[in-house]
């Protein structure tokens, strides 16, 4: 079975541009959680989707916003990148609402976003 | 407010040795309580969880966590410690009802020869 996929490993950009980051759960979890891991910051929520609507949102600005697609795939869009927004962006899923809410998150490997 | 703490950022443990890592958490009910380990530029993998039942729990690489009611604690633990467990540990919780997973700010564990 494969894991959580994440797209790019790494990505480098400049301040001002935009950041599309892909996400592609393990077959049949429907919900999928972007997290934001910045260096001695520790695991900070972003966002959550399930059944391609957005579930739950952590304190983070509105440049950050995302979707998920009929596949369950999903993707993580930054705008207006600021250096602060370097960080190691991780994707999890779980089975989903409905299918067990005390279900682990599986992660994928994370892309790593450099701001220059 | 619901929450999951680690009061260690930084263990230093001598390889064979016995390993263990705190996490107490602030619900207002039993949580669902998990432990993840993250080697450098990865992402996170579970080692065990907790939902209900028997308090010890026995996961992968030979970890194991007890949660203790008494002292909202779910510590994590391994009786020898090998080099290849050098890495991050993260405490997590759910209250349920598709509520998100907090999780702690992370041990780094260091093994010595």
């Amino acid at each position: 079975e494969a894991g959580v996929t994440q797209s790019p490993t790494h990505l480098i950009k400049t301040r001002g541009q935009q950041a599309t980051l892909r996400c592609s759960p393990i077959s049949g979890h429907t919900s999928v959680y972007w997290y934001q891991q910045a260096l001695g910051l520790g695991l900070q929520f972003l966002l959550w989707y399930d059944e391609g609507e957005e579930r739950n949102r952590g304190n983070f600005p509105p440049r950050f916003s995302g979707r998920q697609f009929p596949n369950y795939s999903s993707e993580l869009n930054v705008n207006a990148l600021e250096l602060e927004d370097s960080a190691l962006y991780l994707c999890a899923s779980s089975p989903g609402v409905g299918r067990g809410d005390n279900q682990p998150q599986h992660f994928g490997d994370g892309t790593r976003l450099s701001i220059l | 407010a619901q929450s999951v703490t680690q009061p260690d950022i930084h263990i230093t443990v001598s390889e064979g040795a016995s390993l263990e890592l705190r996490c107490n958490y602030s619900y207002g009910a039993t949580p669902y309580l998990f432990w993840y380990v993250q080697s450098p530029g990865q992402g996170l993998q579970l080692l065990l969880k907790y939902f209900s039942g028997d308090t010890l729990v026995q996961g992968i690489k030979g970890f194991e966590a007890e949660f203790k009611r008494s002292q909202s604690s779910f510590n994590l633990r391994k009786p020898s410690v090998h080099w290849s467990d050098a890495a991050e540990y993260f405490c997590a919780g759910n209250s349920g009802g598709y509520q998100k997973v907090t999780f702690g700010t992370g041990t780094k564990l260091q093994v010595i020869p």
